[in-house]
């Protein structure tokens, strides 16, 4: 069975400091990941993708993710953050090219000034 | 560039009321999904079409629960008997999946918000 863990329920950060957001991954195939944003009252939006290329994957607004096999984790960073980075980011995998998402629970990033 | 629709945005019924929700996909997604999210919860996966056909269903979807898309274009979910327990945000997403290429990415709707008293 596939499944993601987000090992922070709530992250809270300095704007201007690193920010972490931790994932794990189990899956019987090669897995695609992804990370989604829900900021309060807008929809999901997707950050950044990883499909079996690169490891390290770039995406919007910053953020980056590392693909690492060996740890089975797929940890969201970004440099500095943002007061409008503060929303909920999810964790995300499908064990399919097209297919049903497999959402983790949520980490709650708070920014503060 | 218009996105992923879907009407109403918030719907509150009564227990035991029939509910039906609307999702417009942008325009030459062949792919249709339904997730349904809860308070504090990251959204679960209900069911998805491949133009009219649906293709997988969750256990989620219980024999309340029916979904169509009947030109391959827009999407109902339709709730019968509607209990408390349905209070939840329902999600459409869709996307452009070609065969035998690389994973489509899943551009979501804003959701509807339902609430059954």
């Amino acid at each position: 069975a596939q499944s993601v863990t987000q090992l922070d329920s709530h992250v809270s950060v300095s704007e201007g400091t690193p920010v972490l957001l931790r994932c794990n991954y189990s899956s019987s195939y090669s897995p695609s990941l992804f990370w989604y944003v829900q900021h309060p009252n807008k929809g999901l939006q997707l950050l950044l993708k990883y499909t079996s290329a690169a490891t390290l994957v770039k995406g919007i607004n910053g953020f980056e993710a590392e693909f690492k096999k060996s740890e089975t984790s797929f940890h969201l960073t970004k440099p500095s953050a943002h007061m409008s980075d503060a929303a909920e980011y999810f964790c995300v995998v499908t064990p399919f090219r097209g297919g049903k998402l497999i959402f983790g629970q949520g980490t709650e990033l708070s920014v503060k000034p | 560039d218009t996105g992923v629709s879907q009407d109403p945005r918030h719907k509150i019924t009564k227990r035991g009321q029939n509910v039906t929700f609307r999702c417009d996909p942008i325009s030459e997604h062949n792919r249709l999904y339904w997730y349904r999210q809860t308070l504090g919860q990251g959204p679960e996966f209900l069911t998805y079409f491949q133009n009219e056909a649906q293709l997988e269903k969750s256990r989620l979807l219980s024999d309340r629960f029916s979904a169509e898309r009947p030109k391959g274009s827009f999407s109902t979910l339709e709730i019968q008997r509607t209990e408390q327990g349905d209070s939840a945000m329902y999600l459409c997403a869709s996307s452009l999946g070609v065969a035998g290429g690389s994973t489509d990415t899943q551009y979501f709707g804003p959701g509807t918000r339902l609430t059954v008293l």
